[in-house]
């Protein structure tokens, strides 16, 4: 069955350092989107991109944040300058259609100390 | 905006007995809702969707949930527990007619008691 990959499972990094966090979505699929989910809290929206630019961000998602589509299997979410509440688990998820469901990669823990 | 609402921080079952996990959603059109699991360590699984349709939808490992537009709830049930059913489950919202995010309610932490 295909799947959302994530990789580094585990990113640590220190504060004001850039980290580039890297999904491949299914293969098929045409949206992306990056959430993120803070340690015993709930998953929170970051981003969507479709068409090779960005559908809708949210407040979250300042200049420090970007996303990229480089090639025809990965999309990458950057933080530019990383600071200490950046740290989340954060997770990529991909669906066929604004219909679906989306599906969900098992996240990178990303720990900026 | 739309928002989902877990009322319950934990819900604890003994094996074999039905299950309840509780939602409630706000939006401003038409809801698109879901239900995803969370294991420890883990990402998030898709369990079953509502878009449209029977208001009684099926998902995976037994688990079901109905969709009721008068009180805008979207419970999570299950007939008979397992352990193995033990998990964080997240009831999530999209509005139809406005944008393609999803919006995830707080969990509700499931436990099974043997």
């Amino acid at each position: 069955e295909p799947e959302v990959t994530q990789t580094p499972s585990h990113q640590v990094t220190q504060m004001g350092q850039e980290v580039i966090l890297r999904c491949v979505p299914i293969s098929n699929h045409l949206y992306f989107y990056w959430y993120r989910q803070i340690l015993g809290q709930k998953v929170e929206f970051l981003v969507s991109f479709y068409n090779n630019e960005i559908s809708e961000k949210s407040e979250i998602f300042d200049d420090q944040f970007s996303v990229e589509r480089p090639d025809g299997s990965n999309f990458t979410l950057k933080i530019r300058s990383t600071k200490l509440e950046d740290s989340a688990m954060y997770f990529c998820a991909s669906s066929s259609s604004v219909y679906n469901e989306q599906f969900f990669g098992p996240g990178t823990r990303l720990t900026v100390l | 905006a739309q928002s989902v609402a877990q009322p319950e921080d934990q819900v604890n079952v003994a094996e074999g007995n039905p299950l309840t996990v509780k939602c409630t959603y706000s939006v401003s059109g038409n809801p698109y809702l879901f239900w995803y699991v969370q294991y420890p360590n883990r990402g998030l699984q898709f369990l079953l969707k509502y878009i449209t349709g029977d208001n009684l939808v099926k998902g995976s490992y037994g688990f079901e949930a109905e969709f009721n537009k008068s009180q805008t709830s979207f419970h999570l049930k299950k007939p008979s527990a397992l352990v193995s059913d033990s998990a964080l489950y997240f009831c999530a919202v999209r509005d139809a007619n406005r944008d393609d995010k999803i919006i995830f309610g707080k969990g509700t932490r499931l436990h099974i008691l043997p």
